[in-house]
């Protein structure tokens, strides 16, 4: 069965660094999310993205965020300067269809940020 | 904005015994999903509800979205320790926004 991979599953970095989370979404589909959930937490949207454009974000997605499809299959997102409260797992997610909130999201396993 | 909370937020049963989950949005859901997330892992769709009061079952689990569309539960018969998780409720929160609720860890003992 296809499937959202993620890499890397745990990353270590210093306040202030760069990061850069990736994600391979399921190949057909056409819509990408980022979500965060920290440590026994919800699971809170960040960011969806189509046709190489964001479609929608939360307040939580300020300008130290973005995300890019760099190529045909990977999708990303980059926190620009990271704050001890960026830490949290990251899951990228994706659906088939036309977007509606309908279609089921299939998430991929995580990307554990520590920010330190 | 839009807010949805789970009740209860933990629940710790034997197994055999029964397990509900309430989910409660403040505002009308065109349709509400239910997730389940296993310690250490990701969410994972179990179910979609869209129409006033339906009911669907998957074998031991039983789900119905209210009749004002505002809120749902989740309902597992004689639960097995393989239940063990956290499930979540979520509803759009815009055109492609999911709104997860607040969840409730299920721990089962053999």
């Amino acid at each position: 069965e296809p499937e959202v991979t993620q890499t890397p599953s745990h990353q270590v970095t210093q306040m202030g660094q760069e990061v850069i989370l990736r994600c391979v979404p399921i190949s057909n589909h056409l819509y990408f999310y980022w979500y965060r959930q920290i440590l026994g937490q919800k699971v809170e949207f960040l960011v969806s993205f189509y046709n190489n454009e964001i479609s929608e974000k939360s307040e939580i997605f300020d300008d130290q965020f973005s995300v890019e499809r760099p190529d045909g299959s990977n999708f990303t997102l980059k926190i620009r300067s990271t704050k001890l409260e960026d830490s949290a797992m990251y899951f990228c997610a994706s659906t088939l269809g036309a977007g509606w909130s309908t279609d089921t999201q299939y998430f991929g396993p995580g990307t554990r940020l520590t920010v330190l | 904005g839009q807010q949805v909370m789970q009740i209860p937020q933990y629940q710790h049963v034997q197994e055999g015994e029964d397990f509900t989950t309430y989910c409660n949005s403040s505002t009308t859901l065109s349709n509400i999903q239910w997730y389940k997330q296993r310690p250490g892992g990701h969410p994972v769709f179990l179910i979609q509800l869209v129409k006033s009061g339906e009911v669907k079952k998957q074998k031991r689990l039983t789900f119905q979205f209210g009749e004002a569309k505002k809120n749902s539960s989740l309902h597992i018969t004689a639960t097995q320790t393989t239940d063990v998780g956290t499930y979540f409720c979520a509803g759009p929160g815009g055109f492609q926004k999911l709104v997860f609720g607040t969840g409730t860890r299920l721990l089962v003992s053999p």
